[in-house]
């Protein structure tokens, strides 16, 4: 079956520590998204990218740091630097650019 | 800047109990105007694309239409399983969705 996988389910992070959220698909889709959810919000765009070593900041990029090796693979990175990284983090995917985005189950992580 | 307000915050449905949902929009060009499901603790299960105001799609219960400046999630007869939060999100031709705070919507038997 084609889809998007995120691992693991939940997270729980030290204060000070990085943490690497991973993200895969298998639907051959060109680009893939990171997003955060807080309660009450909307979704919030981190990263993106539209091709293979190739990504852009989203909205809100400071903390996070994203890489794209793999067309299938397009792992997150939550540094100590983000102050506050308690969250749900949704990876999603699609064709390309505006067009519909896929979204794997999402990760909650949890600072201590 | 593209803008989506999605409207009520919250729906309270008795079973059978019709509504809508609404998503307006501002964008400079419209490509296209998304609609999902997403359950709580769970990633946002894709419903529906319109491209153009007058387009309609339906899936069961659903069924979305579109104007030049709204969408429209309409529940016909709604079940408790139809509970969740609807989220709404316009794409003009960047590379980038623009996400509405959705619509919690609670049906009770």
């Amino acid at each position: 079956d084609g889809g998007i996988t995120q691992s693991p389910k939940y997270l729980f992070r030290k204060e000070g520590q990085n943490v690497t959220l991973s993200c895969e698909q298998n639907l051959n889709h060109d680009a893939m998204y990171w997003y955060r959810q807080d309660p009450g919000q909307g979704l919030r765009l981190i990263y993106y990218s539209q091709i293979v070593n190739d990504f852009q900041k989203g909205d809100i990029a400071e903390g996070y740091s994203v890489s794209r090796e793999k067309k299938e693979s397009f792992p997150l990175t939550v540094t100590s630097a983000q102050k506050n990284p308690t969250a749900f983090y949704l990876c999603a995917s699609s064709l390309g650019g505006g067009y519909e985005q896929f979204f794997g189950p999402g990760t909650r992580l949890t600072v201590l | 800047e593209d803008q989506v307000t999605q409207s009520p915050e919250a729906l309270r449905l008795q079973e059978g109990e019709s509504s809508s949902l609404n998503c307006s929009y501002t964008v400079s060009g419209l490509r296209g105007l998304f609609w999902y499901r997403q359950d709580p603790g769970k990633g946002p299960e894709f419903l529906f694309t319109l491209y153009s105001a007058g387009e309609e799609k339906e899936k069961e219960r659903l069924k979305a239409t579109l104007t030049k400046k709204e969408s429209f999630l309409h529940i016909t007869a709604p079940k408790p399983e139809d509970s969740a939060t609807y989220l709404c999100a316009v794409s003009d031709y960047g590379n980038k969705l623009v996400f509405g705070a959705g619509t919690i919507l609670r049906v009770k038997s």
